[in-house]
Parts: structure tokens; sequence; C-alpha cells
């Protein structure tokens, strides 16, 4: 399967703060990155969908002002919390797809999120 | 868009019974269905995925099934271990028309030693 990572695996940030979470893929060029979230007990919420090069499609109800994604390189993504805020507390996993035909989707470790 | 419904959320089976978990698709040019296994605090990983032309896969103590005319598929779990407890998810996804995945809500398995 493909190599991702994702850094940093967890973090404990103040209210208010920001909080830049990283995903990289290491062995395939990401062309597509998924950003989900996902609250205890639930299941994985697409937040937004970006394209490398190009501004990142959110889902419904998700503040493109507040996660801030940047798709700079084929092997380089961030999700940027902004003002975060305890409701923000989550566990954000990335999930990049590139451009071979293949089905199968790859995940991040994930990074947990607590905000204080 | 695709709707992804996943029964039951929660189920409890002795170890070494079988375990099934159902899913149901709404957009009929769904074409590929993974099922992922997620422990706690840990991603998904993927244990079984179906395309649409076979109707059946076996891996080992894990199958899926697939009844394109239902638009329904199941994942069962024979000789249950307690290593299986964990949440599975299914989702579905039209390679066709995006790569979007399409994620049901999760059951969460306990086998019980």
């Amino acid at each position: 399967g493909a190599v991702v990572s994702q850094h940093p695996s967890w973090v404990i940030c103040k209210s208010g703060t920001s909080v830049k979470i990283e995903c990289r893929s290491l062995d395939f060029q990401a062309t597509t990155m998924f950003w989900y979230r996902q609250f205890p007990k639930q299941s994985l919420m697409l937040m937004a969908t970006s394209n490398e090069g190009s501004k990142a499609t959110y889902e419904q109800g998700v503040e493109k002002d507040k996660f801030l994604i940047n798709h700079a390189s084929l092997t380089l993504s961030t999700l940027t919390v902004t003002s975060a805020h305890p409701e923000d507390s989550s566990f954000y996993i990335c999930s990049p797809i590139g451009t071979a035909e293949r089905d199968e989707q790859f995940f991040g470790p994930g990074t947990r999120l607590t905000v204080l | 868009g695709e709707n992804v419904e996943q029964h039951p959320s929660t189920l409890s089976v002795q170890e070494g019974d079988s375990a099934v978990i159902k899913c149901t698709y709404s957009d009929s040019a769904s074409n590929y269905f993974p099922w992922y296994k997620q422990e706690l605090g840990k991603r998904p990983q993927l244990i079984i995925d179906i395309r649409s032309n076979v109707g059946e896969k076996k891996d080992q103590r894990i199958a899926v099934t697939l009844n394109k005319t239902a638009k329904h598929f199941s994942l069962h779990i024979t000789e249950t271990q307690p290593e299986d407890s964990a949440v599975y998810f299914c989702a579905a996804r039209n390679r066709i028309t995006g790569n979007q995945f399409y994620f049901g809500t999760g059951t969460s398995l306990t086998v019980i030693p």
C-alpha cells in the first residue's frame, strides 16, 4: 500500500490558537487530497477536497476560513485549524489520491487535536 | 450523491462465532466497495474490497458479498477472535464520476473471549 505520513500525531493547544497539520504522500504523487474529521464513536466526515495547485472544495457546514487547506505540491498538503475552540477537538485524517488507476484509498495515521 | 447506510451500529459475538455487518448504498453507479477496520486512535485499514463485477470475495476468515440488484453488500467474519474487536466501516465509490468515497456510520464489533 501507499505510504502516508501525518504530523503531528497529536497536539494539545489553547483555545484561540492555530494548529497546522501536515500530510505527506511518501511514495506517490497526490493530485488530490481528502481531509476528514472523526469525532469519537462516529464515522469519517469529509471536510474538504483539494487538488494540487488549486483551491480546496469544502463540504457543506465546513468553514473555509477556519480550516485552511494548502496543497502546494504533489507530496504535501496542510490543514490549518485557525482560532481553535474546544469543539474543534477531533481526530483529523488525510487521504491522498494519486494519478494511477487505483481503487484503494489510503489514509494518513491521523492527528489527535485537543483544544483546551 | 451517494448515501451509505450500515447496520448494526454495535455487535457483540462470542469468540469463534461469526459476525455479519451489512451496508446498503443508493447510487447504482457505485462500482467499488471497500471495508475498513479501525482500532482505537488509529487510521482505518483496508481489510477487503469488492468491485461491482464480482459477487463474492474471500480472504481467509473474511468475506464480502455484493448484491448489485438490491444495492447492498455485507462483511462476514468467521471464527472470530478477540483481536477482531474494532470498528468496521463500509464505503462506496463511483470511480468513473469521481474519487470521493462515501462511508457508512460504522459498526463497533466486540468479540467476547
